[in-house]
């Protein structure tokens, strides 16, 4: 079955560590997006890619870094200059125009600070 | 620039009953608009969504949602709640075309037995 997959389910930083999340989706699907989720907040837009090789900051990029190499991969860097890493991030992916498409989510991986 | 709010960050209710989540949204064009569920530690599920057409929209697990562009409203409902629609309830608009998706701060569903 097609769909989206991230990992490592759960993660943990030390001080001063960059950490990677990995997000791969074999939907065919051009454009990927990833979240934060905190309690309370819904979810806040860090970074999105329409094409390989071409992405766009979101509204909280601060503190994260993207590539986006290859259609089925979109791996976040949460970079030690994150000074508040601990979240819940979701990895989504879409066909078409994002208006009238849906996204499709991954389970998402749990970040926290050791 | 588009907007959504939802009311009420819980919400109670009994199995059997009535579920109504509330979303309001702002929009500078017609807007596009979906409900997502989450369950615990998992990722959103699409529940439905509005483009054009029929303001009624029905979706799985026997929700719908009503557009009702006079009240910016597109408010999510359920004849008769059961225990395992116990989740957070997100509700998100979007412009159209490739702007991006704006997402409500969720609503959380208890189920009482």
């Amino acid at each position: 079955d097609g769909g989206i997959t991230q990992s490592p389910k759960y993660l943990f930083r030390k001080e001063g560590q960059n950490v990677t999340l990995s997000c791969e989706q074999n939907l065919n699907h051009d454009a990927m997006y990833w979240y934060r989720q905190d309690p309370g907040q819904g979810l806040r837009l860090i970074y999105y890619s329409q094409i390989v090789n071409d992405f766009q900051k979101g509204d909280i990029a601060e503190g994260y870094s993207v590539s986006r190499e290859k259609k089925e991969s979109f791996p976040l860097t949460v970079t030690s200059a994150q000074k508040n890493p601990t979240a819940f991030y979701l990895c989504a992916s879409h066909r078409g125009e994002v208006g009238n498409q849906p996204q499709h989510f991954g389970d998402g991986t749990r970040l926290s600070i050791l | 620039a588009q907007s959504v709010t939802q009311l009420g960050s819980h919400v109670s209710v009994s199995e059997g009953a009535l579920v109504l989540l509330r979303c309001n949204y702002s929009s500078s064009v017609p807007p596009y608009l979906f409900w997502y569920v989450q369950y615990p530690n998992q990722g959103l599920q699409l529940l439905l969504k509005y483009t054009t057409g029929a303001t009624l929209v029905k979706g799985i697990n026997g929700f719908e949602a009503e557009f009702k562009k006079s009240e910016t409203s597109f408010h999510l409902t359920k004849p008769s709640a059961h225990m395992s629609d116990a989740a957070e309830y997100f509700c998100a608009v979007s412009d159209g075309g490739y702007q991006k998706v704006t997402f409500g701060t969720g609503t959380k569903l208890q189920v009482i037995p």
